[in-house]
């Protein structure tokens, strides 16, 4: 069936400290591929999405591009803000409906 | 617009005991999910509604969880006689024709955390 693998966590980094998450799917057809991200104490916000092979979603300084060859959806920051500590989680969109991978949580440190 | 909204936040039972969770998704979503994340876990999709008709429920334990959406609006889950694994939170999700059609994904209510004890 349709699956999500993302890096394990957690993540510490230091402020302002370049940021990659990696993500890989497997999936028959063409899923929508997305970041959600759930901060402390809050439900799953969606961060960006793509919806075809090679579009770049962005939002809020994070990027991360649809690539069909290599099954990825790897989530990148220039520059990392204490405010960003959260967990963030890769989806797949198949048949109506999100599946997840495990979630990785990620930590700044000023 | 105002998102989806859940209650109670948080709950704490025994186990065997029973617990329900409400939902009230965004005013014209048509579709609706109930989702569990276990501590340290990704959300897993225990069932969805169109309108309300059950579209898939093939991931809900149905020897104890029941889920039921009258009038294809609000919704509410139920866990009865609930196991100590039963602790999670539990996340309703809803979502438009349109979002569904071009898979745009879903809007998140902030959940329900269950503590089975």
């Amino acid at each position: 069936g349709d699956s999500v693998t993302q890096m394990e966590g957690p993540v510490t980094l230091s402020e302002e400290a370049f940021l990659t998450i990696n993500c890989t799917y497997t999936a028959t057809g063409y899923p929508s591929l997305f970041w959600y991200v759930q901060y402390p104490g809050e439900g799953l916000q969606l961060l960006l999405k793509a919806t075809k092979a090679d579009d770049k979603g962005s939002n809020k300084g994070f990027e991360a591009t649809y690539r069909k060859e290599t099954t990825s959806f790897h989530l990148e920051k220039g520059s990392v803000q204490v405010s960003d500590s959260a967990v963030y989680f890769c989806a797949l969109s198949a048949d109506q409906k999100l599946v997840f991978g495990q979630g990785t949580r990620l930590t700044i440190n000023p | 617009e105002a998102g989806v909204a859940q209650s109670p936040r948080y709950k704490i039972i025994e186990k065997r005991q029973s617990v329900a969770f409400w939902c009230n998704p965004i005013s014209g979503h048509a579709t609706l999910y109930w989702y569990q994340q276990i501590l340290g876990q990704g959300p897993k999709l225990l069932i969805q509604f169109q309108n309300n008709g059950v579209v898939d429920d093939s991931q809900l334990p149905k020897d104890r969880f029941s889920a039921e959406r009258l009038k294809g609006v609000d919704s509410t889950l139920k866990i009865q006689p609930a196991k100590l694994e039963d602790s999670a939170v539990y996340l309703c999700a809803s979502s438009s024709s349109r979002d569904v059609l071009f898979n745009y994904g879903y809007t998140f209510g902030s959940g329900t955390r269950l503590t089975v004890v």
